[in-house]
């Protein structure tokens, strides 16, 4: 079975400061995801990446970045963050773009404050 | 634009049987999922239709017709544990997924 680790299930921080949010796969997946999950609203890309230190901005990217220097890992990285990024976050990733489904790691439930 | 619409919410009832609408807009496409999601938990894949007609896996179906953009899940003898959220997502033309909101069911004894 996939596994999808992602390193915390709740965090706590304060305005401004540097957040990294990380995610493990086991199973050798070429793509990773990071989604952002809202009450009301449909999953919201922010970035993907397709391999090794490749990234590819989704739909929401402003005010975050990412990182990919190992094929399994996939960090988000909260440059700056502010009250509007308290969300939950979701890490994913597949074998195949085309046709497999994102198998999802537990999320981490981010409060701003 | 690109777009999907579920409905928020459903009510049904144990050993009942539920069906799940999906309408969706994307520029092309290649494919449908749906997912379950507990609450607070992972979504977990259910299914994925990318030609026409009814696919079954045990208590699930899930139909596609992509002339009129359109999907449903069909869950059949309900059990309590159905009870989550369950999600639309359409793959267009550049292989992105458009996401519903989500349509929660709610299972009554």
């Amino acid at each position: 079975d996939v596994k999808v680790t992602q390193s915390s299930r709740y965090l706590v921080k304060r305005t401004g400061e540097k957040v990294f949010l990380e995610c493990v796969q086991d199973m050798d997946h070429e793509n990773m995801f990071w989604y952002r999950q809202d009450p009301g609203l449909g999953l919201r890309l922010i970035y993907f990446s397709y391999d090794v230190k490749m990234k590819e901005k989704g739909d929401i990217p402003e005010g975050y970045s990412v990182s990919r220097e190992k094929k399994e890992r996939f960090s988000l990285i909260l440059e700056s963050a502010s009250t509007n990024q308290t969300s939950m976050y979701l890490c994913a990733s597949s074998p195949r773009v085309e046709d497999s489904p994102l198998h999802f790691g537990n999320g981490t439930r981010l409060t701003v404050t | 634009g690109q777009n999907i619409d579920q409905p928020t919410e459903m009510t049904a009832t144990e050993g009942a049987i539920v069906q799940i609408n999906c309408t969706y807009q994307t520029s092309g496409f290649n494919g449908l999922f749906w997912y379950q999601q507990h609450a607070g938990e992972a979504p977990t894949f259910l299914s994925y239709n990318v030609l026409d007609g009814l696919e079954e896996k045990g208590r699930f179906s899930s139909f596609l017709s992509r002339s009129k953009g359109y999907s449903y899940l069909l869950l059949k003898e309900l059990q309590m544990k159905d009870s989550a959220s369950y999600l639309c997502a359409a793959m267009d033309s550049n292989y992105q997924l458009i996401w519903g909101a989500g349509t929660k069911l709610i299972i009554k004894p």
